[in-house]
């Protein structure tokens, strides 16, 4: 089945412990992104990746970390966590090979820093 | 920067009604307009989009209005049922091959009603 996954689905951590937030899609789409969902602001992209080794920020990238040295991963990290990014995280990505490409989304990880 | 502006923020429907959904864009350089449909819990899914070369796109009993003048558009869902219970998502990007990224806009949840 093709699929974007993210793990853990839920985390609660508390202030300053690095965590990481794994993305993994099965369907070798060159492009992946983050986003994050707040009430009332919708979702906000944070880092994207237009290919291996390839990144770059989105429009709210502070606190965050990516890599990309996989095609199907593209893991997010927070090394010092705050509770302003108590937020619900989803892991997108897409083909290139056209304009207008329908992004895929993950189901969403629900972080929580006390 | 607000780029992309939805209303209503929720909004209740009786079955067998219309719904609809509002956006306007400040961008005029967008030129896809793609609405997604999140259930709770799940990741946003794309439900029907359009270019700015036609004024109306239909998909069964979905249907998305674009006044290129204006810079708005909208999503009207017909003959609303229960399972159209969701939250709404307006969007819009530039296809130009670059960052695929997405502007959303603060969604809107459906609740149709019996």
């Amino acid at each position: 089945e093709a699929q974007v996954t993210q793990n853990p689905r839920y985390l609660i951590t508390v202030t300053g412990k690095k965590l990481t937030v794994t993305c993994s899609q099965n369907m070798n789409h060159e492009y992946m992104s983050w986003y994050r969902q707040d009430p009332g602001l919708g979702l906000r992209q944070i880092y994207y990746s237009m290919n291996v080794e390839v990144t770059d920020k989105g429009d709210v990238p502070e606190g965050y970390k990516v890599s990309r040295k996989e095609k199907r991963n593209f893991p997010l990290i927070l090394e010092s966590p705050s509770p302003n990014q108590t937020s619900l995280y989803f892991c997108a990505s897409s083909l290139r090979t056209r304009s207008y490409n329908e992004q895929f989304f993950g189901p969403g990880t629900r972080l929580t820093v006390l | 920067q607000q780029q992309v502006k939805q209303s209503p923020q929720s909004l209740i429907v009786q079955k067998g009604g219309i719904s609809i959904i509002n956006c306007a864009y400040e961008n005029t350089a967008f030129d896809y307009f793609p609405w997604y449909q999140q259930f709770p819990g799940k990741g946003p899914a794309l439900l029907i989009a359009i270019r700015p070369d036609v004024s109306e796109k239909k998909e069964g009993r979905f249907t998305i209005s674009f006044n290129k003048s204006a810079k708005q558009f909208s999503l009207h869902i017909m003959d609303s049922q229960p399972g159209d219970s969701a939250t709404y998502f307006c969007a819009a990007s530039i296809g130009n091959f670059g960052n695929e990224k997405l502007t959303f806009g603060t969604g809107t949840r459906l609740t149709i009603i019996p």
